[in-house]
């Protein structure tokens, strides 16, 4: 099945710094990777989603690029600010039979100080 | 106006109880999910739905057990409760089987 790993686990950084955060996929046929943003005490949120067929996206402040030889893809945040504090997944999924099942790596909690 | 609710959000029981958490989405999607969110707040699927449906049931002890009365809910019932079962329990939602949809989360304490 499908394996995602993430890095860094934690992440520090001061306010207007850029962030990036990578990720590693093992299933070549996955094909939708997904960017979720969880707050404390609240649910994982989708921020962004790259599919196979693209090399970059970005929307705003953030970004991700997915490079699909190398099986890796980022989400970068520019310009960042206490609010952007937060638990950041990536997950992989569409691959085959693994139809609705997302992968979702360890998260990196990212905090940005004032 | 939440388009996906999950009843109770916190629930405290004793090990060996019985309980139960349920879920609904206005969302109009044919796929609902259980997720389980650890300590580690890593998030591993444990089962899906599709249109009633079970499409996968990842490896999730058979004290666990979804069901789906219809494509709009899926709820998820829990024998015999074990301190290890603590976590907070997401249900979800999704309309293509990629975008999926977290609802707020239920979090279970076994004492």
């Amino acid at each position: 099945g499908e394996n995602v790993e993430q890095h860094p686990s934690t992440l520090s950084v001061q306010e207007g710094d850029s962030a990036v955060i990578k990720c590693t996929y093992s299933d070549s046929a996955s094909n939708y990777f997904p960017w979720y943003k969880q707050e404390l005490g609240k649910r994982p949120q989708l921020i962004i989603d790259i599919r196979s067929n693209v090399g970059e996206k970005k929307d705003q402040r953030i970004a991700v690029t997915l490079n699909k030889t190398a099986k890796h893809f980022s989400l970068h945040i520019t310009e960042t600010q206490p609010e952007d504090s937060a638990v950041y997944f990536c997950a992989a999924s569409g691959g085959g039979t693994s139809y609705g099942k997302l992968t979702f790596g360890q998260g990196t909690i990212l905090t940005v100080h004032p | 106006d939440t388009a996906v609710s999950q009843t109770p959000k916190y629930l405290v029981t004793q090990m060996g109880n019985d309980k139960s958490i349920k879920c609904e989405q206005n969302l109009g999607h044919d796929t609902m999910y259980w997720y389980k969110q650890d300590s580690k707040k890593f998030l591993k699927i444990m089962f899906s739905y599709n249109n009633k449906e079970l499409i996968i049931n990842e490896t999730v002890p058979n004290r666990f057990s979804p069901k789906s009365p219809d494509k709009a809910h899926l709820n998820l019932h829990i024998n015999s409760l074990e301190l290890g079962d603590s976590a907070v329990y997401f249900c979800a939602s999704s309309t293509d089987g990629n975008t999926i949809y977290f609802g707020e989360g239920s979090w279970l304490t076994v004492v």
